[in-house]
């Protein structure tokens, strides 16, 4: 199995540009999660989705940000417009059990630089 | 909602120390507990996880122990070696409401030979 995959790996994008980023689960796996790292405010949950139903926004932090889930293989972090502040880590993660606590697989992770 | 507390957010021990890492949380309905390792520009890692049924848990240098009275838990690494610098991270969820894991601040760990 090749893990969680996310698309691109590096993004660098102008303020005001949009920025998309993509996440691949683990098959089989029905819980996705996106996460924004940063040093000041550490690992944030953003969204999450269980059977490709968004569960739990509260951590979106504006209407800027947005995800989608179109299917059980294929997710995406839009953000538009993009501004400095969004410069982070953003990981994707899945996780194969509804309704039970269980691990979740991290991907590599987009290191996004908004300039 | 919930809130986990980690302590200390660095900590520095010579090769083959013990290090100990503990972390709270307010959710008394709190009953699964994984502890993520993140070395430098890699991604978080399960290391060890516990569930609100069992005190303790062991995995070769590794421990995490749990206190629901108290709502702590702690993670120890023993015969600490270089190889286990990285930051970890504690994290609490509660099933009974929702699959989101709520994680703590980190802990940078640094082993020293």
């Amino acid at each position: 199995d090749a893990g969680v995959i996310q698309s691109p790996r590096h993004e660098v994008t102008e303020m005001g540009q949009e920025v998309t980023l993509r996440c691949k689960p683990i098959s089989g796996h029905n819980s996705l999660f996106w996460y924004r790292q940063t040093m000041m405010r550490g690992l944030e949950l953003l969204i999450y989705f269980n059977n490709n139903v968004p569960i739990d926004d509260s951590g979106m932090p504006e209407d800027r940000f947005s995800a989608k889930m179109p299917n059980a293989s294929f997710s995406t972090l839009k953000i538009q417009p993009s501004e400095p502040r969004d410069s982070a880590v953003y990981f994707c993660a899945s996780s194969p059990t509804q309704g039970v606590s269980y691990e979740q697989y991290f991907g590599p992770g987009t290191r996004l630089t908004v300039t | 909602g919930e809130n986990v507390e980690q302590h200390p957010s660095t900590l520095s021990v010579q090769e083959g120390d013990s290090a100990v890492i503990k972390c709270t949380y307010s959710d008394s309905a709190s009953n699964y507990f994984p502890w993520y390792k993140q070395e430098l520009g890699k991604r978080p890692q399960l290391i060890i996880d516990i569930r609100s049924n069992v005190g303790e848990k062991k995995d070769q240098r590794i421990a995490v122990t749990l206190n629901k009275t108290a709502k702590h838990f702690s993670l120890h690494i023993t015969e600490t070696q270089p190889e286990d610098s990285a930051v970890y991270f504690c994290a609490a969820t509660s099933y009974a409401h929702t699959d989101k894991l709520i994680f703590g601040t980190g802990t940078r760990l640094q082993v020293f030979p």
